[in-house]
């Protein structure tokens, strides 16, 4: 079945950092999504990309879809320690007739003062 | 309030004891499905639903069961609940899995053991 893999795990980063969350798909997907998850929190969608090779910012957040629609990054510019929280991604697969959503296993973002 | 709401919040049970989650969301949405999260393994889906009366397996669906009689309500269902099934459990819809109204709204999440 699809497979959605996503680095790195955990990330420490100094407030002020950058800090980039990668996921990549065993096979084509139709989108992909990113949400947040605040520790004791749900999680909480922050975008969704459609086309191939798309761009999408929202303030300090910059989301890509790759071109073959297989891989998709977030990256934040200047860490805040309302960042903190871990991070998913999640794609649908391309083609068939299933609808199932799978999540790569998130990202946990760590920010130290 | 447009709301996905989950019951119980938490829930210590004994194994073999048949239990339910609730799931019930006020958007009118067509898509509902289930998680469950663990540790290092992150989200994994349990059964999905496209709308009333179509209800699909996701990755992880041995050991639980599910219904979608009425539109807002997706109940998650353990017949007999083992310790492996200890989880937190998130409820989620969205307007339309396909398309561009598809963002997933998440429920708060019932902490479940099972002893």
């Amino acid at each position: 079945g699809q497979q959605v893999m996503q680095i790195p795990q955990y990330q420490h980063v100094q407030e002020g950092e950058d800090f980039t969350t990668y996921c990549n798909s065993s096979t084509t997907l139709s989108n992909i999504q990113w949400y947040k998850q605040r520790p004791g929190g749900h999680p909480v969608f922050l975008i969704q990309l459609v086309k191939s090779g798309e761009v999408k910012k929202q303030k300090r957040l910059t989301f890509q879809f790759g071109e073959a629609k297989k891989n998709s990054s977030l990256h934040i510019t200047a860490t805040q320690t309302t960042d903190v929280g871990t991070y998913f991604c999640a794609g649908r697969e391309s083609g068939g007739g299933a609808d199932g959503l799978t999540f790569g296993k998130g990202t946990h973002l760590i920010i130290q003062p | 309030e447009a709301q996905v709401t989950q019951n119980p919040r938490y829930l210590i049970t004994v194994t073999g004891k048949k239990l339910t989650v609730t799931c019930s969301q006020n958007m009118n949405h067509e898509y509902m499905s289930w998680y469950r999260q663990d540790p290092g393994l992150g989200l994994r889906q349990i059964y999905y639903s496209m709308n009333v009366e179509v209800t699909d397996k996701g990755d992880v669906p041995e050991g639980y069961k599910v219904s979608r009689k009425e539109k807002r309500n997706f109940p998650l269902i353990l017949e007999s609940p083992s310790p492996n099934q200890t989880s937190l459990y998130f409820c989620a819809s969205s307007l339309s899995p396909r398309g561009h109204y598809n963002e997933q709204f998440f429920g708060p999440g019932t902490r479940l053991t099972v002893l």
